[in-house]
């Protein structure tokens, strides 16, 4: 099993610009998240998943999107690139709500706004 | 609003010294308590969870309790090693939500030698 990847590893974007994050479990897990860690932060929560076709937001959705068409892929869609979300972007999937189940990350995207 | 809050932010302790980690919670409401490790440019690892109706895990090197009704948990690490040399993270799983964490900053470790 590979896990949680992440694709791509870093990206510099130009203000304005825009571009997806990939995130791929193979797991079969139906939970998944997205979060962004600042430096010398903890992680927010962005958006996240309880299933195909099911997502909310987190903590601090604004200028981001999401979308969920299979159970494997959450991928996470900035639309106009902001300073302000230079980050480093961590998915994340678990196999359902409940107080047993663990979280599982990605390696992360290493996202530069300039 | 859940507050997680870990004490220190960093710590530096000679290699085989005995260390604890602090974790504290603001609501006790809590499903469960994850201790994650975190490597400089690299992703989380889950290294402990406890459940909200337990007192302690162990792994290995590594003990982790929770008191619940106080809000905190401590990360015990035993024998402490270079290779124990990271960010520990805790997290806090919400009751009645659907699986959201909310995370404490750090506490950076270095074990020298």
């Amino acid at each position: 099993n590979a896990g949680v990847t992440q694709t791509p590893k870093f990206r510099i974007l130009k203000i304005g610009q825009s571009m997806t994050l990939q995130c791929t479990q193979d797991m079969n897990h139906n939970y998944m998240y997205w979060y962004r860690q600042d430096p010398g932060m903890g992680l927010k929560l962005i958006y996240y998943s309880v299933g195909a076709g099911i997502t909310d937001k987190g903590e601090v959705p604004n200028g981001y999107n999401v979308s969920r068409s299979t159970t494997e892929d959450f991928p996470l869609r900035l639309e106009l690139a902001a300073p302000s979300q230079t980050s480093v972007y961590f998915c994340a999937s678990s196999s359902s709500d409940g107080g047993y189940n663990e979280q599982f990350f990605g390696p992360g995207t290493r996202l530069t706004v300039l | 609003k859940q507050e997680v809050t870990q004490i220190p932010a960093a710590l530096s302790v000679p290699e085989g010294e005995n260390l604890v980690l602090n974790c504290s919670f603001t609501d006790s409401a809590i499903y469960n308590l994850q201790w994650f490790r975190q490597d400089p440019g690299k992703g989380l690892t889950s290294l402990l969870l406890i459940q909200s109706s337990q007192r302690e895990q162990t792994s290995g090197r590594l003990n982790a309790s929770l008191d619940k009704s106080s809000g905190r948990s401590t990360l015990y690490i035993a024998a402490s090693q270079p290779g124990d040399s990271a960010t520990y993270l805790c997290a806090v799983r919400h009751a009645g939500t659907a699986s959201k964490l909310t995370f404490g900053t750090g506490t950076r470790l270095q074990v020298t030698l």
